[in-house]
């Protein structure tokens, strides 16, 4: 599967903007983009995917560079209940065969 | 996630036995995985099994045995071969290729 490389942490304010990044320089065309969040002692939850085209969802929005080789998951306005580890995947094949999950960004929301 | 259920919750072994932890949905989805997750690590693939009594190795799978008799079900065992259990286990469904994957609240396996 191709890799992701993400920050190991960032940190934000409460209700302001938080820009998660996300490289995968060597994506290739059939592979999603998906991203996960998974708060402490609790399973994973899904966030978001896209293919090339710029997503938006109840939860965050996905921006996707035009190269594919980066993307963002944004959420518009941050509250404490969005602290948690948030996983970037590309799912080779459409992730039939499983996920394949880094150590994901760790993000601290202040209040 | 409501619609798959882990058991238990917590779920201890002494050295030496087997023990088997269960994954039952109820979402309809096909394809069912198992993952396990170290303290400050991602999930790795134990396990998947796309239909009813069919099932492949992922990534790690050495140590762990698994079933699918019915589509609702997927339990895995765990070894005495497995010689590092103690993680937290998480199980997953989907129902095609490029889904969201919906995962259980896990079970926490520690060693006596």
């Amino acid at each position: 599967d191709a890799k992701t490389t993400q920050p190991n942490s960032m940190e934000s304010n409460e209700e302001e903007p938080v820009h998660l990044p996300c490289n995968h320089s060597t994506i290739s065309g059939t592979d999603y983009i998906h991203w996960y969040r998974q708060l402490p002692s609790q399973g994973p939850e899904y966030v978001i995917h896209g293919l090339t085209s710029n997503v938006n969802n109840r939860m965050a929005s996905l921006a996707i560079a035009e190269d594919r080789k980066s993307s963002t998951l944004i959420l518009h306005r941050a509250t404490l209940r969005d602290a948690a580890v948030y996983y970037c995947i590309l799912t080779a094949g459409g992730g039939a065969d499983g996920l394949t999950f880094g150590k994901g960004t760790h993000l601290i929301i202040q209040p | 996630d409501g619609g798959i259920t882990q058991s238990p919750k917590y779920l201890f072994r002494k050295e030496g036995q087997n023990v088997t932890l269960s994954c039952e949905q109820n979402l309809n989805h096909d394809a069912m995985y198992w993952y396990r997750q170290d303290p400050g690590q991602g999930l790795r693939l134990i396990y998947y099994s796309q239909i009813v009594n069919d099932f492949q190795k992922g990534d790690i799978a050495e140590g762990y045995s698994v079933s699918r008799e019915k589509k609702e079900s997927f339990p895995l065992t765990v070894t005495s071969a497995q010689k590092n259990p103690t993680a937290f286990y998480l199980c997953a469904t989907t129902d095609s290729s490029n889904q969201p994957q919906h995962f259980g609240d896990g079970t926490r396996l520690s060693i006596l």
